[in-house]
């Protein structure tokens, strides 16, 4: 069952400008975490902010959690085109499931 | 230190045959995940286990086995492979029981004739 589901599936800005992708959740949760996924390549851990906290900043990171919505935004700032990545968002909520990962938002950043 | 190891990085079965998938860590960390990603599925959780010598079954567990051999390598085996287990398979671990942080292997392409 997925837990989180990301917004939007596909991004595409240019090289020096802000990317912002947001990850809705169904139930309460622990903590939310965001992964990159370079192409061909095994996801790398970001950030987590857990329940408690309302935002976060990891150098060039700023991740925001809404509980009351159930909802997190990732904000990459002055993109390059190393961000070029896939990004998901994963819940932990105590359940046998473990971290639940959402689809993904692919996010292309043009020179 | 080369991190979570998978191999091999490509097979293809036919229908009906066997393989096991081999993951090894060298971070002595005592979770260790097989997980599964399709495109427009995200990841989605095979079987972990929390330490040496156990085992759990996570959200697609059907048409799988696995072993945890020993702190650092956790297989996974398909004992008859279906063309719908045809999908990258990530081996990932991390130092506790916490899912606070997870550290993945590079895949296997696996496909499924």
């Amino acid at each position: 069952s997925q837990q989180g589901e990301e917004d939007p599936q596909a991004l595409s800005i240019q090289e020096g400008e802000n990317a912002t992708m947001n990850c809705s959740y169904k139930t309460s949760i622990n903590n939310l975490q965001w992964y990159r996924q370079n192409s061909g390549r095994g996801l790398v851990h970001l950030i987590l902010i857990r329940s408690n906290e309302r935002e976060k900043h990891s150098g060039r990171l700023r991740v925001t959690l809404d509980t009351s919505k159930k909802s997190s935004s990732l904000l990459i700032t002055a993109s390059r085109a190393a961000d070029t990545a896939s990004y998901f968002c994963a819940t932990e909520s105590g359940g046998a499931q473990k971290l639940v990962f959402g689809q993904g938002t692919r996010l292309t950043i043009n020179p | 230190n080369a991190g979570v190891t998978q191999t091999p990085k490509f097979q293809v079965l036919k229908t009906g045959q066997s393989m096991t998938l081999q993951c090894a860590q060298d971070m002595n960390h005592n979770s260790m995940y097989w997980y599964r990603q399709d495109p427009g599925m995200g990841l989605r959780l095979i079987y972990y286990s929390a330490s040496e010598g156990t085992t759990d079954k996570g959200e697609v567990p059907n048409g799988y086995n696995v072993s945890r051999l020993n702190k650092r390598e956790f297989s996974l085996r398909l004992e008859s492979a279906a063309p719908s287990q045809t999908s990258v398979y990530f081996c990932a671990s991390e130092p506790g029981q916490l899912n606070e942080k997870l550290f993945f292997g590079s895949g296997t392409q696996l496909s499924v004739l």
